[in-house]
């Protein structure tokens, strides 16, 4: 079975401060790890992906196999990140399911 | 380009009635489908997923169901509504390929059931 385990429901941080949304895995295979994202009155949409090792919005996200961890990181919040964050898990096989997890709300205080 | 439909927006049930909450695909074929419900302190969870027509699998016990008549339609339903059932639904599609696994989600519906 896949699971994904995001600990915090909440995370406030202040603008500039660093930023770390905690995601743990749990999963026997291969996995694809995303980020999604949802703004307020926005669809939620894909932030990143493990696969891509890019930064997006001054966001990465480094797939730690050893922890089977996928952590988003920000050196320096702005407020325009004030959000929910989803992490998400894809197992392989004969079809793709992805599971999320059950969010943060990150809140950056101006 | 694909794009994803859900309706309606918002809507207000009373107890007991029935329901049914439509989305559609456009631009894609075999999508994978889901309907996932959104609710505050509890994250996203996953109702069902599809991988074709007419297979619908159920990932927790409810008071909803889920049909995929057409490739492309995917359809929330309950019988009964109960108050519990009020939360913001999610419908969302994935290629069907290993190669590109990201989930693509309407706009959803807000369902108040009173």
């Amino acid at each position: 079975a896949q699971r994904v385990t995001q600990p915090e429901k909440l995370l406030s941080v202040f603008k500039g401060a660093p930023v770390e949304l905690k995601c743990n895995y749990s999963y026997s295979g291969s996995p694809e790890l995303f980020w999604y994202v949802q703004y307020s009155r926005q669809r939620l949409q894909l932030l990143l992906r493990h696969i891509s090792r890019e930064s997006i919005k001054g966001f990465t996200a480094d797939l730690n196999k050893g922890e089977t961890s996928f952590h988003l990181k920000k050196p320096f919040a702005q407020e325009e990140d004030s959000a929910m964050y989803y992490c998400a898990l894809s197992g392989g096989g004969g079809y793709q399911k992805v599971t999320f997890g059950i969010g943060t709300k990150l809140q950056v205080i101006p | 380009s694909q794009t994803i439909h859900q309706w309606p927006a918002t809507l207000v049930q009373p107890v007991g009635s029935p329901l049914s909450l439509e989305c559609t695909v456009e631009g894609t074929s075999n999508p994978n489908l889901y309907w996932y419900r959104q609710a505050a302190g509890r994250g996203l969870q996953l109702l069902f997923y599809s991988v074709g027509i007419g297979q619908i699998s159920s990932e927790v016990p409810q008071n909803l169901s889920a049909s995929r008549p057409q490739d492309r339609q995917f359809i929330l339903s309950s019988k009964k509504l109960l108050l519990s059932d009020s939360g913001f639904y999610l419908c969302a599609w994935s290629p069907p390929d290993r190669g590109n696994t990201e989930a693509f989600f309407g706009q959803g519906t807000r369902l108040t059931v009173v």
